[in-house]
């Protein structure tokens, strides 16, 4: 079946740009997501891009598509504080099945 | 409205209690969703309704049962409880797949639960 990997921890200073590296290994899937997750909080959609692009920049989020490397990738741009949460790869199967990445739980320091 | 809402936040209960959690959503959107999602690990998926009817079951225990009683409602009937079964339960909607657009989900804010 699909498989969605990424690292588990990320460590930033403030005002860095933070790189969330993913890797997937169905690469049928239209859409591409980074979902976000607060403590205590569900998931909330940061991005998406679709699999005919290679990049889709939204404010200080950039998302990398390289498909035939089947790797996916979230760049902030000025990470702050409140970026700290954890970060979650998704594709979709066609249906209705969301296949999640482990989630990239991401800190930064002030 | 882009909002996904469950109650409770939060419940206890014991293992022979009967419990529901509650979740409603009125985006349009005619799949909805519940996850299980245990510290630190990415949500597990549990049941899928499509207008209103049961399309996927990952093969959930009995004592976990949903319902569907409208395009906006959803619950999730607990009884008879593990305490195994403590975890966060997330509820989300979408467009179906294939109408067009990215699909994405919406969650609620979860309903955390735990089992004694």
């Amino acid at each position: 079946g699909e498989d969605v990997e990424q690292s588990l921890f990320l460590s930033v200073r403030e005002g860095d740009s933070s790189v969330i590296n993913c890797t997937y290994t169905d690469s049928s899937s239209t859409y591409l997501y980074w979902y976000k997750q607060e403590p205590g909080a569900g998931l909330q959609l940061l991005t998406y891009i679709f699999s005919n692009m290679d990049m889709k920049q939204d404010q200080r989020l950039t998302v990398l598509l390289n498909k035939k490397d089947k790797h996916l990738s979230l760049r902030i741009a000025d990470t702050q504080t409140g970026d700290s949460a954890i970060y979650f790869c998704a594709l979709r199967d066609g249906g209705f099945k969301t296949i999640f990445g482990a989630g990239t739980r991401l800190f930064v320091k002030a | 409205d882009t909002e996904v809402t469950q109650t409770p936040k939060h419940l206890v209960m014991g293992m022979t209690n009967k419990k529901s959690l509650k979740c409603e959503q009125h985006m349009g959107h005619r799949a909805m969703y519940w996850y299980k999602q245990k510290a630190k690990k990415p949500p597990e998926l549990m049941f899928v309704y499509s207008y209103e009817k049961l399309s996927i079951n990952e093969s959930v225990p009995s004592r976990f049962s949903p319902e569907c009683p409208n395009s906006s409602l959803l619950n999730l009937h607990l009884h008879a409880l593990q305490p195994e079964d403590s975890a966060l339960y997330l509820c989300a909607s979408s467009q179906v797949a294939g109408t067009g657009g990215p699909g994405e989900l919406f969650f609620g804010e979860g309903s955390r639960l735990t089992v004694l």
